[in-house]
């Protein structure tokens, strides 16, 4: 089936760690990958993408690479802010249409 | 405006009563999906629209629940009979569709109504 793992949270950091979000699918094909992020009170909001193997999809600093070989797309960032803390969802692309969503990991960064 | 917009964002029902949530996509975007969100969970799709057609509605997850997009643009979801496991957040998310690679590019998410039924 379509599926989507993440880790579970909630992940605490202090200010300029680094961060790792895991994030694996169950693979039919060669689906689309993407990292959403939800900040407090807002709406789901695309982070990155990518969209075929060994792509790496990059934005405000966060990184993640497609890995066909492992089946993951794991999310990290160099140094974390204040302003980093939200909910960040991994997803799929799933046939041709929807998106299929891990559970979701809250981050939470502490100055 | 220039996002997705969802309306009202925020809906109480009594159980028994019939909602009806308000989607108003990007200009121009062909796709449109509504997804429902359980507290602590994932979005999960509900169904699918290419302009006004609903190619997908395997997601809804009883025939209480009912969507249409009429004029290819705003979609509403209508809820009959509401239950407390209807309680979520309602997502709407819009997107272009890709023909080069058959589906949608990014879908772009609208900050949702949180529907709780008592």
């Amino acid at each position: 089936g379509n599926s989507v793992t993440q880790m579970e949270g909630p992940v605490t950091l202090s200010e300029e760690a680094f961060l790792t979000i895991n994030c694996t699918y169950t693979a039919t094909g060669y689906p689309s990958l993407f990292w959403y992020v939800q900040y407090p009170g807002e709406g789901l909001q695309l982070l990155l993408k990518a969209t075929k193997a060994d792509d790496k999809g990059s934005n405000k600093g966060f990184e993640a690479t497609y890995r066909k070989e492992t089946t993951s797309f794991h999310l990290e960032k160099g140094s974390v802010q204040v302003s980093d803390s939200a909910v960040y969802f991994c997803a799929r692309g799933t046939g041709r249409r929807a998106l299929t969503f891990g559970s979701g990991t809250r981050l939470q960064v502490q100055p | 405006g220039a996002g997705v917009s969802q309306s009202p964002r925020y809906k109480v029902a009594k159980r028994g009563q019939d909602v009806a949530l308000r989607c108003d996509p990007i200009s121009g975007h062909v796709s449109l999906f509504w997804y429902q969100q359980a507290l602590g969970q994932g979005p999960e799709f509900l169904t699918y629209f290419q302009n006004e057609a609903q190619l997908d509605k395997s997601g809804l997850p009883s025939d209480r629940f009912f969507a249409e997009r009429p004029e290819g643009s705003v979609s509403t979801l209508k809820i009959q009979r509401t239950q407390q496991e209807d309680s979520a957040v309602y997502l709407c998310a819009s997107g272009l569709w890709s023909p080069m690679i058959e589906r949608t590019d990014t879908q772009y998410f609208g900050p949702g109504t949180r529907l709780t039924v008592l």
